[in-house]
């Protein structure tokens, strides 16, 4: 069974960026897309991008086009999301999940980041 | 985008109450739809895939239908553990989108 580890709580400046990463364990990584879900406090599920490993082709919600990048290392299983010019609203928990045809069983344990001068 | 009007965005309802959760997408998805649920603090956890597949391990009285633009999830007897707040989930293009959530409070 695929899981999910998520790197920890980041606690950021405003203007600066974040990169959270999701290493993948007991599955095979490449083969399957890693989505990026965020969700503000309060607030509901965002997706925000999407990267398949074994091609290194990403897509972007408009939302986040030119300040989210998604990147995936196959040789740790490990996917990223690096999210740039952040501001107060960007403060949310950020998780990564496995896509396997509309079967998203596959989630991180969400990592909480917190954009505050 | 597609756009996924979920409704209704809350529901108070009792311990063996049947409830039914819908969404609408904006232009034709096949069934390339997913539920979740979520409870605070915690990741969202599949319950239906491909907008009618009950995913292993969820108990029967969840279930799915709806094909193209049309989906709806069904509880057919609440219990207290199923107090919680529900998400579909449009996988059919990138961007995906969900829909805005349900909150399912105890009456």
């Amino acid at each position: 069974q695929v899981q999910l580890v998520q790197s920890g709580a980041e606690v950021k400046k405003p203007g600066s960026s974040v990169k959270v990463s999701c290493k993948a364990s007991g599955g095979t990584f490449s083969s399957y897309a890693i989505s990026w879900v965020r969700q503000a406090p309060g607030q509901g599920l965002e997706w925000m991008g999407r990267i398949i490993p074994i091609l290194g082709i990403a897509n972007y919600a408009q939302k986040f086009q030119g300040r989210v990048t998604i990147t995936a290392d196959k040789s740790t299983s490990t996917a990223y999301m690096e999210l740039s010019s952040l501001r107060s609203e960007d403060t949310a928990v950020y998780y990564c999940a496995r896509e396997i045809s509309s079967s998203w069983s596959n989630w991180g344990q969400g990592t909480l980041v917190t954009v505050s001068s | 985008a597609i756009q996924m009007t979920q409704s209704p965005s809350s529901l108070s309802a009792s311990v063996g109450d049947r409830v039914t959760i819908t969404c609408r997408a904006s232009q034709g998805i096949r069934n390339d739809l997913g539920w979740y649920q979520q409870k605070p603090g915690k990741a969202p956890k599949l319950l239906i895939y491909a907008a009618s597949s009950l995913q292993s391990g969820v108990p029967s009285r969840f279930s799915g239908s709806g094909s193209g633009t049309d989906f709806t999830l069904t509880i057919s007897s609440l219990q207290p553990e199923d107090f919680a707040t529900y998400y579909c989930l449009q996988d059919y293009n990138p961007p995906y989108t969900f829909g805005q959530g349900t909150k399912l409070e105890i009456k």
